[in-house]
């Protein structure tokens, strides 16, 4: 059974129009990490949450903003999209013991057009 | 964050085994060596994780020298479906819950 789970999993949006994308996960864990990929490049750490403390890299741009309601949900916001932003958006989940391992989503394939 | 350098791609032939390195000098103390597979349109999936020496477990062992700057991936015997990329992560818990993804490599494995 899926534990992470991103909605969904094709999203086609219009050049300037907001758009978000959901991650919920079924295994209570504290962190939750929001990555986008682009094609044949490494997963780019967008922000993260440690319970309620949000943490944003510090190149991440302003365009992109993150809400995390509860413990199981976590959504990604952009606000306008431009054709840049088209990539894989991944969410990840980690529990709270040391150095335990991390949960990804199958991720949302985001088309901007 | 320690930094990770490794090989951008590599290939192999199904039943070899298959030995990825990563470079991670300035790696600390308390910083553990974790490695994730992906999948073309799939989410990294955890394979190992080691602090020093060898870990093994039923897919893959990971070889961490004294000095820990470097790590090396053993895939024994890959078969087709092992063509994927292969990150290397280096970090702590308490490096403020970060998990940063270096280069990766992606391997290739032919009939």
């Amino acid at each position: 059974d899926a534990m992470v789970i991103q909605n969904p999993r094709y999203q086609v949006t219009q050049f300037g129009k907001p758009v978000t994308l959901s991650c919920s996960q079924t295994l209570n864990h504290n962190v939750m990490y929001w990555y986008q990929q682009k094609s044949s490049q490494a997963p780019k750490l967008l922000f993260h949450y440690y319970d309620k403390d949000f943490n944003n890299e510090a190149d991440t741009p302003d365009n992109f903003q993150s809400r995390r309601p509860n413990t199981s949900f976590c959504f990604l916001d952009i606000r306008s999209p431009g054709l840049g932003d088209a990539a894989m958006y991944l969410c990840a989940t980690r529990g709270r013991m040391v150095n335990t391992e991390a949960f990804f989503g199958q991720g949302t394939r985001l088309t901007v057009v | 964050l320690a930094k990770t350098t490794q090989p951008i791609s590599m290939d192999s032939y199904e039943g070899q085994e298959v030995n990825i390195t990563c470079s991670h000098n300035n790696i600390a103390t308390n910083d553990y060596i974790t490695w994730y597979q992906q999948f073309p349109s799939q989410g990294p999936r955890f394979i190992i994780q080691g602090y020093k020496t060898k870990v093994t477990n039923e897919v893959a062992s990971l070889f961490i020298p004294a000095d820990r700057k470097s790590s090396t991936l053993s895939l024994p015997r890959v078969s087709l479906s092992d063509t994927a990329v292969y990150y290397c992560l280096v970090g702590g818990f308490n490096a403020g819950n970060m998990l940063t993804f270096g280069g990766g490599t992606r391997l290739m494995v032919k009939p």
